[in-house]
């Protein structure tokens, strides 16, 4: 069965602070691997990785994945208040079902 | 440009009352389409997709339904809502180009009491 793992589930950090989160999977004929950031209601796209190694960068944010491994991680470097949301990770199988498959997400509190 | 459309935002329902969630995209044909839902403080759970008119796919067996009655329309139902059916149920569609792969629509928060 696909699943997608992230880690930590949740993360209490103070503001200028720098955060990883982690996202493994096991999935079935790899197509992409895809990072959300979730405020109040639907997700915004952050990053899509299809190939291992090549970081992705926008602004204080970064992602990498590796492909061998079967993980990725988004760091976050000195952290906002703004930051704080729930990030999810999902896999995309090939296939013409276009569907992903989440994590549960993990839960970042920047405080002040 | 394409866009979605959800609702109703919010929704309370008493236990053992019908659901009937509406969701239709515009600026697109034959889209695949999509219902999650979303626990409280948790992930997304795919529960329905769609890769056309009348073609309905289940992940998880429970006690929603979906129907696609025209191309760009995706209704998720039930007849009698339990109280673990609330949640956060969002609607979204595949684009197969470029790397936003899933556009969302802005989701309902339904509380079965």
């Amino acid at each position: 069965e696909d699943k997608v793992v992230q880690s930590p589930l949740s993360l209490v950090v103070h503001e200028g602070d720098t955060v990883t989160l982690n996202c493994s999977y096991e999935v079935t004929n790899f197509r992409s691997l895809l990072w959300y950031k979730q405020e109040k209601k639907a997700p915004t796209f952050l990053f899509m990785l299809t190939s291992s190694g090549i970081e992705k960068k926008s602004g204080r944010l970064s992602s990498i994945l590796d492909k061998k491994e079967l993980f990725s991680i988004l760091n976050i470097t000195a952290t906002q208040t703004g930051d704080s949301a729930i990030y999810l990770c999902a896999v995309e199988a090939s296939g013409n079902t276009g569907k992903l498959i989440f994590g549960q997400g993990t839960t970042l509190q920047v405080k002040p | 440009s394409q866009t979605i459309h959800q609702w109703p935002a919010t929704l309370v329902q008493p236990v053992g009352s019908p659901l009937s969630l509406e969701c239709t995209v515009e600026g697109t044909s034959n889209p695949n389409l999509y219902w999650y839902r979303q626990a409280a403080g948790r992930g997304l759970q795919l529960l329905f997709y769609s890769v056309g008119i009348g073609q309905i796919s289940s992940e998880v067996p429970q006690n929603l339904s979906a129907s696609r009655p025209q191309d760009r329309q995706f209704i998720l139902s039930s007849k009698k809502l339990l109280l673990s059916d609330s949640g956060f149920y969002l609607c979204a569609w595949t684009s197969w180009t470029g790397d936003e792969k899933l556009f969302f629509g802005s989701g309902t928060q339904l509380s079965v009491l």
